[in-house]
């Protein structure tokens, strides 16, 4: 199994409603990110685990709000959002966190709209 | 800081050759991927250069210069299929590591 799987592919919330982003992989790997896309612009890192511990967050606003139960399921806890933070979130997994040649493993993402 | 520059878009003809072309400015070097994304759907792993030099897989080959900045994805035998945005990473030390991705090259392959 490669695969890192999102769910749900699509989603469309309200500024005022609460959702949840899932992310899944079985590769054995220890780190996990997301991302976060624009139509056209490269994916933005948002959040590292390592190992099941936050070990960065690129200054994300507090509506936003990472959890990672285990080492195979990461989500991403969705809470009053604006209609600029429509996009594309990635999920990605590697091995290891920041090593060398860790190249990333991509989920096909969830193609969020806020209305 | 880093500043990573790619073209924005390509076009190429099918069964040509194309070269990508990636310049970077990173204090803490270690690392460059290059990925491919159709639309819509996950960036997937292409190549790595850590050292200069290039590397060659199939169709793909990539090219590193440490000393210059510089990156390049050549793509080989170009097929319809190969219509899709190429994204140059660098992995930053001084960054904890991190990939930082350029803008991609959204490339056209046309009949």
């Amino acid at each position: 199994d490669t695969e890192v799987t999102q769910t749900p592919k699509h989603l469309v919330m309200g500024m005022t409603n609460k959702k949840s982003l899932k992310c899944e992989q079985h590769m054995g790997h220890r780190a996990m990110y997301w991302y976060k896309q624009k139509a056209k612009k490269p994916p933005e890192l948002m959040f590292v685990y390592s190992y099941e511990k936050l070990s960065i967050n690129e200054s994300v606003p507090s509506r936003f709000s990472p959890e990672c139960p285990n080492s195979s399921l990461l989500n991403l806890h969705l809470h009053a959002l604006q209609p600029e933070d429509s996009a594309l979130y990635l999920c990605a997994s590697s091995l290891l966190a920041g090593k060398g040649n860790e190249k990333l493993f991509f989920g096909s993402g969830t193609q969020l709209s806020v209305l | 800081g880093q500043n990573i520059d790619q073209p924005t878009e390509m076009t190429a003809t099918e069964g040509a050759i194309v070269q990508i072309n990636c310049t970077y400015q990173t204090s803490g070097f270690n690392g460059l991927f290059w990925y491919q994304q159709h639309a819509g759907e996950a960036p997937t792993f292409l190549s790595y250069n850590v050292l200069d030099g290039l590397e060659e897989k199939g169709r793909f080959s990539s090219f590193l210069s440490r000393s210059k900045g510089y990156s390049y994805l050549l793509l080989k035998e170009l097929q319809m299929k190969d219509s899709a945005s190429y994204l140059c990473a660098v992995r930053d030390d001084n960054q904890g590591g991190k990939l930082i991705f350029g803008q991609g090259t959204e490339l056209s392959v046309k009949p």
